[in-house]
């Protein structure tokens, strides 16, 4: 059974600072997705990860994925109080289900 | 185009009665997804399909869950006798091979069981 983690769950971070959320997943998959969901609301699409190494870059948000070590990070560069919300990933086959991680929480703070 | 869109948003019932939930796909994805989110929780996975066949029903919770789509394109999910614990957040998404599979998710359901 494909599991998925993420931590932190909870992330308070000042306006200005960097941080990484990281995403742990269990078995293998061929694709590797960040999500952004904000309160009461659906989920947004960030970035897909296709193949080991890959590195994708949108503002102050960076995600890179380690199929090797089933590792996915995203990377935080000098926080907004407009990237508060939850951040998911969620990993997969083409085509199939995903399963998602728990989430974590950002709370940017000025 | 038009998003993942799904009716109603919201929907209030009594413990026992029967839902029905739509779901209407980006127009020409082949593939639709239904999850359900809890609070706190991250989506949790219960049934896709194919055009109209489900592919893997393997996350419905038990028999009072059933889903259809008969042409390919509309969803409905059906919830018979409902439960407390089936209150959550209902999502589709849809995807299509022509854009690599990537989910693209609707609004949700809100489903209340009183």
């Amino acid at each position: 059974e494909l599991k998925v983690e993420q931590n932190p769950l909870f992330l308070s971070m000042q306006e200005g600072k960097n941080y990484t959320i990281y995403c742990n997943y269990s078995t293998t998959s061929d694709r590797l997705y960040w999500y952004r969901q904000d309160p009461g609301k659906s989920l947004e699409s960030l970035f897909v990860l296709l193949s080991n190494g890959a590195v994708k870059q949108e503002g102050r948000l960076m995600a890179s994925l380690d199929t090797k070590a089933r590792l996915s990070t995203l990377h935080i560069t000098a926080a907004v109080h407009d990237l508060s919300a939850t951040y998911f990933c969620a990993v997969g086959y083409s085509g199939s289900r995903l399963t998602f991680g728990e989430g974590t929480q950002l709370t940017v703070n000025p | 185009g038009a998003g993942v869109s799904q009716t109603p948003s919201n929907k209030v019932t009594e413990k026992g009665k029967y839902v029905e939930l739509r779901c209407d796909p980006i127009s020409g994805h082949t593939a639709l997804y239904w999850y359900r989110q809890s609070l706190g929780q991250g989506p949790e996975f219960l049934i896709y399909f194919q055009g109209t066949g489900a592919a893997d029903d393997s996350g419905l919770p038990n028999d009072r869950f059933f889903a259809v789509r008969p042409e390919g394109s509309v969803s409905t999910l059906k919830i018979q006798r409902t439960e407390r614990g089936d209150s959550a957040v209902y999502l589709c998404a849809s995807s299509s091979p022509g854009q690599d599979y990537e989910q693209y998710f609707g609004p949700g359901t809100r489903l209340t069981v009183t």
